[in-house]
């Protein structure tokens, strides 16, 4: 167990719809990153927090948009559904930004897109 | 962002050593180089990181060429459990983005 914790497990949804992803990171870390794992394209990075403030882009999409609380957990919002969203989405926490720090990942959400 | 070449897969047989080699000949000085692994149907996991010297840990050995522009990850005594796909990854250290840039790794088989 990584001590990070995303729900929902599973998310069956249609085109065109809005769904949030949930991350709660592992106790006292405070960078949170989300990841996109689809066959084609594999494990992609999208996006990075750190302490509330977004820190790096990578691939993400317009329509997609995250976010970090004041509690430290984070959400993944993915609107205006499509059918090539369908893929394994993870987040993962670090203690800090910087390169040696150890990245943990979440179980993931298996998004289908329908 | 400085790339890594893997082998796309691997066979060993179990309770044998497994070397996994990655290639990063454009590696600048300031990049760690980290290894994850991601078992079936779970997300990836931390493995070992390195900057220049050899380093050991209770998962693997990593060890790291002089010129650092090839590294090589050692399962000393391979198991079933250590089927996964094995990623090789440079982190810049110079801060900024620290997202990871994950290639297709090396799909490793365990034969029993």
């Amino acid at each position: 167990d990584s001590g990070v914790t995303q729900t929902p497990k599973h998310l069956i949804t249609a085109t065109g719809q809005r769904v949030t992803l949930r991350c709660s990171p592992r106790s006292g870390d405070l960078s949170v990153y989300w990841y996109q794992q689809s066959l084609d394209q594999g494990l992609q990075f999208l996006i990075q927090y750190y302490n509330g403030e977004e820190r790096a882009k990578g691939n993400i999409l317009e329509r997609f948009s995250a976010q970090q609380f004041p509690d430290l957990h984070s959400e993944l919002n993915l609107s205006s559904l499509e059918l090539g969203d369908s893929a394994l989405y993870f987040c993962a926490s670090s203690v800090a930004g910087i390169a040696k720090n150890i990245q943990y990942f979440g179980a993931g959400t298996r998004l289908s897109v329908l | 962002d400085a790339k890594t070449t893997q082998p796309n897969s691997m066979e060993s047989n179990e309770e044998e050593p497994v070397h996994l080699p990655c290639n990063h000949s454009t590696i600048s000085g300031t990049d760690y180089i980290h290894w994850y692994r991601q078992l079936p149907s779970q997300g990836p996991e931390y493995v070992i990181h390195g900057l220049t010297s050899n380093v050991n840990n209770r998962m693997a050995s990593l060890a790291i060429a002089e010129d650092r522009k090839s590294s090589t990850l050692i399962l000393h005594r391979a198991t079933l459990r250590d089927a996964a796909v094995y990623y090789c990854i440079l982190l810049y250290s110079g801060g900024g983005a620290d997202g990871l840039t994950f290639g297709k790794g090396t799909h490793l088989i365990i034969q029993p």
